[in-house]
């Protein structure tokens, strides 16, 4: 059982263009992380949220914790190619350092 | 620019070999996990390493894999015999103990195993 879905899994757009990507469990997290994937190399870690309704911002990334810490989401305005990557979303349950990952969104932007 | 570093960074194999797969953590860091991840189950803990000892094996097949932290700057995960379904990428990272922990991954080592 994947505690963590995200959707979609592939995600193919232009240059410009704006994205949401989701990440959703019927689990509560203490809390959630945000990690892109490049070819060849491990995840990097982008936010982390810990408070229902959380909203952070990283320059263009939007990210945001569901009020009842089960989901997450993620908004790329005016996507660039650079933002091309696997997006993983990863929970925590009580002990901080047992991450649960999401599979993952394939994002790729077009020049 | 201090990173964790995996060698191999990739691995064929045949069927029954021993695999060994090797991880230096970010000087200072003081926990370290190793995961597998593949296209089916995505990413996996294996094992979870805090002050070098194993606190989580849990997500480890205990009939064939190992892992050890014979130093503080070594961590390896070992595959004894190595069988096709163990074909994946095993990414080793590294953290600091203390609240909300923020895991630095390595490169990874891309195993097939035929």
């Amino acid at each position: 059982t994947q505690l963590l879905e995200q959707s979609p899994q592939f995600l193919s757009i232009q240059e410009g263009e704006n994205l949401t990507v989701y990440c959703n469990s019927s689990s509560v997290f203490s809390s959630l992380q945000w990690y892109r994937q490049e070819p060849g190399e491990g995840p990097v870690l982008l936010v982390t949220v810990v408070t229902g309704g959380e909203v952070k911002k990283l320059k263009r990334l939007t990210f945001q914790f569901g009020d009842a810490r089960k989901d997450s989401s993620l908004h790329i305005t005016a996507a660039q190619p650079g933002d091309t990557g696997l997006y993983l979303c990863a929970g925590a349950r009580g002990s901080n350092y047992k991450l649960t990952f999401g599979k993952g969104t394939l994002l790729t932007v077009n020049p | 620019d201090a990173r964790v570093t995996q060698t191999p960074r990739h691995k064929v194999t045949e069927m029954g070999q021993e695999v060994t797969m090797r991880c230096q953590p970010i000087l200072g860091h003081n926990t370290v996990f190793w995961y597998r991840q593949t296209m089916m189950q995505g990413l996996e803990l294996l094992a979870y390493f805090r002050n070098r000892a194993p606190l989580d094996d849990s997500g480890m097949p205990k009939d064939r894999f190992s892992a050890e932290m014979p130093d503080a700057t070594l961590a390896t995960l070992k595959i004894q015999p190595s069988e096709p379904r163990d074909s994946a990428v095993y990414f080793c990272a590294s953290g600091l103990q203390g609240g909300m922990e923020t895991q630095y991954f390595g490169p990874g080592t891309r195993l097939l195993v035929l």
